[in-house]
């Protein structure tokens, strides 16, 4: 039973374009989402995130939305750079806990 | 700050035998968790510790343990090794327990054969 489900394995874009990558959760439980983000022979790297009491979070070029009627969260990079193209994971938690819950990722590829 | 180290970074190992992982956190951090990645389940929390104490597990088999130290380095062992044991294991630490951002080590690639 998946509780975290990224269902785009891949994603392609321009350079300078947005790039969204989408996450669906089932456990209403979950209080707190994270966004980290893969190169390969590196440990995840840990990129934005956000707490269930509110919808939008920024940092940079990057931003995520939480719709939590939907259990759905977002992440929106713009513009996208080449230096982007990662993997990027979803991870959902509960009530302060260290075990995250993760999606199986999105490889996102920034085409020059 | 050194980042978190994993050692070693690569291991091949047969059925039947055991394994034990190592990983220091970054400096200051007390809290380490462990994930194991694999193609087909992805990332999957094996257990936490804090305090030299186990705070949370994973749903793996009692094959899998692990322990910390009081200068908050921790091992992971797994006992009678499976083909399906052949993943890249993760550790990652944080600052403190209940806390949500964790930063990640390299990984440790395991291959049983």
């Amino acid at each position: 039973d998946q509780q975290v489900k990224q269902n785009s394995p891949s994603l392609s874009v321009q350079e300078g374009r947005i790039s969204i990558l989408n996450c669906d959760y089932t456990n209403s439980m979950f209080d707190y989402f994270l966004w980290y983000k893969k190169y390969p022979a590196e440990g995840p790297t840990f990129l934005i995130s956000i707490s269930s009491i509110k919808d939008k979070n920024e940092d940079g070029r990057f931003t995520v939305f939480l719709n939590k009627s939907a259990k759905h969260l977002s992440l929106h990079i713009v513009p996208s750079q080449p230096g982007d193209s990662a993997v990027y994971f979803c991870a959902a938690t509960q009530g302060g806990s260290e075990k995250l819950v993760f999606g199986k990722g999105t490889k996102l590829t920034v085409n020059p | 700050k050194a980042g978190v180290t994993q050692t070693p970074r690569y291991l091949i190992k047969t059925r039947g035998q055991q394994v034990t992982l190592s990983c220091s956190p970054i400096s200051g951090h007390r809290s380490v968790s462990w994930y194991q990645q694999t193609p087909g389940q992805g990332l999957q929390f094996l257990f936490e510790y804090f305090s030299e104490t186990q705070r949370n597990k994973g749903n793996f088999p009692g094959r899998f343990s692990g322990r910390q130290f009081s200068n908050s380095r921790s091992e992971m062992n797994v006992s009678t090794l499976e083909l399906g044991d052949s993943a890249l294991y993760l550790c990652a630490s944080s600052p403190w327990t209940d806390s949500y951002e964790q930063y990640f080590g390299p990984g440790t690639r395991l291959t049983v054969t």
